[in-house]
């Protein structure tokens, strides 16, 4: 499985864009990105995914690299309820499994 | 409905213990699966049912064994299992494998897990 990689940790204050990157150096053509994010005791949730455009929707927008080694999920507005771990993940079209890596803590300060 | 259940939230049992983890979700998914995730780490994946069948099995101990009855439940009978077996076990569900790369996860809230 191709890998990510995250910056372990990340801090941002309420009200603003956080910009949360995502490289994948060999990533493979049939490879989609996805983003998941954990909340406190909670389990894991959908973001967004893409494959080689640009992608918005009501949580987020995904910008990908033109090479696709690389992208970066935008949430446009942090809140305090957006402190979570954020997985990015690569799938393989078809395929079943999601293999989280280790994330990115995000935490929102007031 | 666009939730998963599971039941129990909380579960501490002993090594010689037998007990059953449960998962249901009404959103007329065909795959669905079981993740362990201990403190401060990922999930990890166990098992993948589709069309209520073991598809993937992630090499996981004998001690635990996975049952789907129908296309809305999946359970984990636990059996004989160690303290470092203790985590936060999330079930999660999808629409049919293979759709063109998109199939979104709906994870349940997990049943933690605690082995005496």
């Amino acid at each position: 499985d191709a890998k990510t990689t995250q910056p372990n940790s990340m801090e941002s204050n309420e009200e603003e864009p956080v910009h949360l990157p995502c490289n994948h150096s060999t990533i493979s053509g049939t490879d989609y990105i996805h983003w998941y994010r954990q909340l406190p005791s909670q389990g894991p949730e959908y973001v967004i995914h893409g494959l080689t455009s640009n992608v918005n929707n009501r949580m987020a927008s995904l910008a990908i690299a033109e090479d696709r080694k690389s992208s970066t999920l935008i949430l446009h507005r942090a809140t305090l309820r957006d402190a979570a771990v954020y997985y990015c993940i690569l799938r393989d079209l078809g395929d079943d499994k999601i293999i989280f890596g280790k994330g990115t803590r995000l935490h929102i300060l007031p | 409905d666009t939730e998963v259940t599971q039941t129990p939230k909380h579960l501490v049992m002993g090594m010689t213990n037998k007990k059953s983890l449960k998962c249901e979700q009404h959103m007329g998914h065909r795959a669905m699966y079981w993740y362990k995730q201990k403190a401060k780490k990922p999930p990890e994946l166990m098992f993948v049912y589709s069309y209520e069948k073991l598809s993937i099995n992630e090499s996981v101990p004998s001690r635990f064994s996975p049952e789907c009855p129908n296309s809305s439940l999946l359970n984990l009978h636990l059996h004989a299992l160690q303290p470092e077996d203790s985590a936060l076990y999330l079930c999660a569900s999808s629409q049919v494998i293979g759709a063109r790369g998109y199939n979104e996860q709906f994870f349940g809230p997990g049943t933690r897990l605690t082995v005496l």
